[in-house]
């Protein structure tokens, strides 16, 4: 079974370093990107931006680069999202997802086909 | 930046209805658009992908149109397990950007 498995909630303070991470089974994982959406309370969806694990490329939205970091580690299948320094305002729920398409070829573009539970983080 | 635009952000509807939700893209995306589904305390998960294709073991009651700048999906006859909400999602800026809509509600009349 194709699965994506986040680690648990998280409370921190502002201010706090914080690493949450997404780890893929059931797949080749370097053959997809793993990408990061961010809930706020009662919100909608947020793009963050996206790893390729095969290379540990990262890609971010203008709104969160700089603010977040996205990395992953292959060995273990892991990918990571990263703050050095958290605010209140990242209080949220954070689901990884892999980037997959319908075929070889991708003719029909890209979606998000396999989602983590989300991970909670509350910064108070 | 490529902007996505729902209508409606919330939709009362009963059991049997049809209901057709729009997205609307702020410059030509050709057909990279998706269309998730998201029920509370659950992720979203997809629906529909490239404008029209449907996911393995969604339901055919569900179908989306479009092109360009304009999508619409269609769900033909509410069953009560449709009610949550919706998210548009363009997929013709990657890898980088895969733009949501706001998502729109649709709950029970």
């Amino acid at each position: 079974e194709v699965q994506l498995v986040q680690s648990g909630a998280e409370v921190k303070k502002p201010g706090e370093s914080l690493e949450i991470s997404c780890k893929g089974s059931g797949y080749t994982f370097t053959n997809y990107g793993i990408g990061w959406v961010r809930q706020m309370p009662g919100k909608g969806l947020e793009w963050m931006g996206i790893i390729f694990p095969a290379d540990s490329a990262a890609r971010y939205s203008p709104s969160f680069q700089g603010q977040v970091t996205i990395s992953a580690d292959k060995s273990i299948t892991t990918a990571y999202l990263q703050w050095s320094s958290l605010e209140a305002s990242d209080t949220a729920i954070y689901y990884c997802a892999r980037r997959g398409c319908n075929n070889s070829t991708c003719s029909r573009g890209y979606y998000l086909d396999v989602w983590g539970k989300g991970t909670t983080v509350t910064v108070s | 930046d490529i902007q996505m635009t729902q209508s409606p952000s919330s939709l009362s509807a009963s059991v049997g209805d049809r209901v057709t939700i729009t997205c609307r893209a702020s410059q030509s995306i050709s057909r990279y658009l998706n269309w998730y589904q998201q029920k509370p305390g659950e992720p979203p998960k997809v629906l529909i992908y490239g404008v029209s294709s449907l996911r393995s073991g969604v339901p055919s009651r569900f179908s989306g149109r479009g092109s360009g700048t304009e999508f619409t999906l269609t769900i033909s006859s509410l069953q009560p397990e449709d009610f949550a909400t919706y998210f548009c999602q363009q997929s013709y800026s990657t890898p980088a950007m895969f733009t949501f809509g706001q998502g729109t509600k649709l709950e029970i009349k």
